[in-house]
C-alpha cells in the first residue's frame, strides 16, 4: 500500500520564525516529490519540488530529501501571515508517476 | 491563457439524481486527472487518462465513470449520486511521460448531495 504520511497539525508558529513540515512516505521507488500549497478553498499550487537527495533552496522555502529514510520535508523561513495554508506533500511514482497525496498540515503564522 | 477550467464550480444534487463535471485544458497536455478532497484526506485520485483514448481507475473509483473525449476534455459522470459523493472535486493534468510528474489543477467543484 502506497502512503504519504503528513502531521495533520495544526502547527501555529509566530511571525518571522522556521515553519517546517514533514512528510514520510512508504514506497522506496518513488521518484519526485513535491509540495504544494492550498489556500483555504482554493486549488493546490506547486511551491517546490525536488529530485534527488539533499537540500533545495527557493527563496524562503527549503526542501530537503533523503531517500534512505523515505523522509521529505519543507522549512519556510521568517514565516509571513500569508504563508497560512495546507501543505500537501506528493509524491511521484510507478511507471504512471501517478501523484499520492498526504492529508496535509495545516500552517497558522500568528502576526 | 485559461490553464485547467471546471463546470460547474457548486453543484447541489439530490440523492439518486445524475451529473456530470467538465473538464478542459488548454496546455497541450496528456494526462488528465479527477481527484476528490475531503476533510482530513487529502487529495485521493478518482480516474486517469494518461493520453488521449485510454481511463484508468484511481484509488476511489466506485460510483463514478468517466470520458477523455478528446486531448482537450476529461469529464467525470456521477450516475446515481449518493451522500458520500459531497466533496471538493479537481481536475488536474500534466504534460506526460518523462516529464516531472508536476500536477496543473483547475479551480474545484463543490458538490453538495442532499
Amino acid at each position: 500500500q502506497k502512503e504519504v504520511e503528513q502531521n495533520s497539525g495544526p502547527l501555529s508558529v509566530p511571525e518571522g520564525a522556521i515553519a517546517s513540515l514533514n512528510c514520510t512516505y512508504s514506497d522506496r521507488v518513488s521518484q519526485s516529490f513535491f509540495w504544494y500549497r492550498q489556500y483555504s478553498g482554493k486549488s493546490p499550487e506547486l511551491i517546490m519540488s525536488i529530485y534527488s537527495n539533499g537540500d533545495k533552496e527557493d527563496g524562503r522555502f527549503t526542501a530537503q530529501l533523503n531517500k534512505a529514510s523515505q523522509y521529505v520535508s519543507l522549512l519556510i523561513r521568517d514565516s509571513q501571515p500569508s504563508d497560512s495554508a495546507t501543505y500537501l506533500c506528493a509524491v511521484s511514482s510507478g511507471s504512471a508517476r501517478q501523484l499520492t497525496f498526504g492529508s496535509g498540515t495545516q500552517l497558522t503564522v500568528l502576526p | 491563457n485559461a490553464g485547467v477550467t471546471q463546470t460547474p464550480k457548486f453543484q447541489v444534487l439530490k440523492t439518486g439524481q445524475s451529473m456530470t463535471l467538465q473538464c478542459a485544458q488548454d496546455m497541450n497536455h496528456n494526462s488528465m486527472y479527477w481527484y476528490r478532497q475531503d476533510p482530513g484526506m487529502g487529495l485521493r485520485l478518482i480516474y486517469y487518462s494518461a493520453s488521449e483514448g485510454t481511463t484508468d481507475k484511481g484509488e476511489v473509483p466506485n460510483g463514478y465513470n468517466v470520458s477523455r473525449l478528446n486531448k482537450r476534455e476529461f469529464s467525470l459522470r456521477l450516475e446515481s449520486a449518493a451522500p458520500s459523493q459531497t466533496s471538493v472535486y479537481f481536475c488536474a493534468s500534466r504534460p506526460g511521460q518523462g516529464d516531472t510528474g508536476e500536477l496543473f489543477f483547475g479551480e474545484g467543484s463543490r458538490l453538495t448531495v442532499l
